[in-house]
C-alpha cells in the first residue's frame, strides 16, 4: 500500500513542452513538498504546501507551478521545458513525526 | 558554503566495522533528518532528531544542538548499508529540508 505515489516514473519530452507529475499520498500528512535532484545528485526544496499555504523557494523559475487539489495531492506543472531542467523529481510529504518521499520521477528534456 | 555540510563525502569500510557519518550546519534549526538513498534512487528517512539520540536496530543517531552537529552511527556495518546518506536540516513550520552533500558509503565483504 503505497504511502507516497508519483506518476509517470519517467518522462521524456522536448524543449518547449509543457509537462505534469502527479503525487499522491494517503498518509493523511498536512504538508507536502517537491523536490529536485540534479545530476550531482545534490537535493533542493522546490516547494512546500501546507494547508493552503505555499512557500516557494526563490531560485526556482516560474515556469514551474505546483497545484494543490486537495489535502492529499501535489502536482507540479512545468511549461516551456528546458535542457536544464533534466532532474529527478522527488515528491514528499511530512506530519510532525513522519516524512515519506516518493519513489521520484526521472525527467530527461531533449 | 553550504548551510549543511557532511563528512566524509566517500566512505569505504570493510563489513563489520563501525561506520561514523558527520554533519555540521550553520542555521537555526527545528529538526534534523538523516536520509538513506539506495542506488535504485528511493530516498528513505532514518531518524528526526530534534534534541538528544536515537536508535534503531545497527544504526543510531546523535545531535548536539548547542554545537550544531549530529553524527550517524552504523554498528556491525553490512554490505546492504551500501547507500548514499543525507542529513538534512529543516528551518521550521512547513518549510523544506536544506540538504547536505551526502556520504557516498561503501561497504566491502
Amino acid at each position: 500500500d503505497t504511502a507516497v505515489s508519483q506518476t509517470p516514473k519517467y518522462l521524456v519530452t522536448q524543449m518547449g513542452n509543457d509537462k505534469s507529475i502527479k503525487c499522491e499520498q494517503n498518509l493523511g500528512h498536512d504538508t507536502m513538498y517537491w523536490y529536485k535532484q540534479d545530476s550531482k545528485k545534490f537535493l533542493k526544496i522546490m516547494f512546500s504546501y501546507n494547508n493552503k499555504e505555499l512557500i516557494i523557494n526563490e531560485t526556482v523559475p516560474n515556469r514551474f507551478s505546483p497545484k494543490s487539489p486537495d489535502k492529499a495531492h501535489l502536482n507540479l506543472h512545468i511549461n516551456s521545458l528546458e535542457l536544464g531542467d533534466s532532474a529527478v523529481y522527488f515528491c514528499a510529504s511530512s506530519s510532525p513525526e513522519d516524512l515519506r518521499f516518493g519513489p521520484g520521477t526521472r525527467l530527461t528534456v531533449t | 558554503k553550504n548551510e549543511v555540510e557532511q563528512s566524509p563525502q566517500n566512505l569505504t569500510a570493510q563489513e563489520g566495522e563501525f561506520i561514523t557519518i558527520n554533519c555540521s550546519y550553520s542555521v537555526g534549526i527545528s529538526a534534523l533528518h538523516w536520509l538513506q538513498q539506495h542506488p535504485g534512487g528511493g530516498i528513505v528517512s532514518l531518524f528526526m532528531l530534534s534534541s538528544g539520540k536515537k536508535k534503531h536496530g545497527r544504526l543510531i543517531a546523535t545531535i548536539n544542538i548547542q554545537e550544531k552537529h549530529s553524527s550517524l552511527h552504523i554498528t556491525a556495518s553490512h554490505p546492504r548499508d551500501s547507500a548514499v546518506y543525507i542529513c538534512a536540516v529543516r528551518r521550521g513550520g512547513a518549510d523544506g529540508l536544506t540538504f547536505g552533500k551526502g556520504t557516498h558509503l561503501i561497504i566491502q565483504p
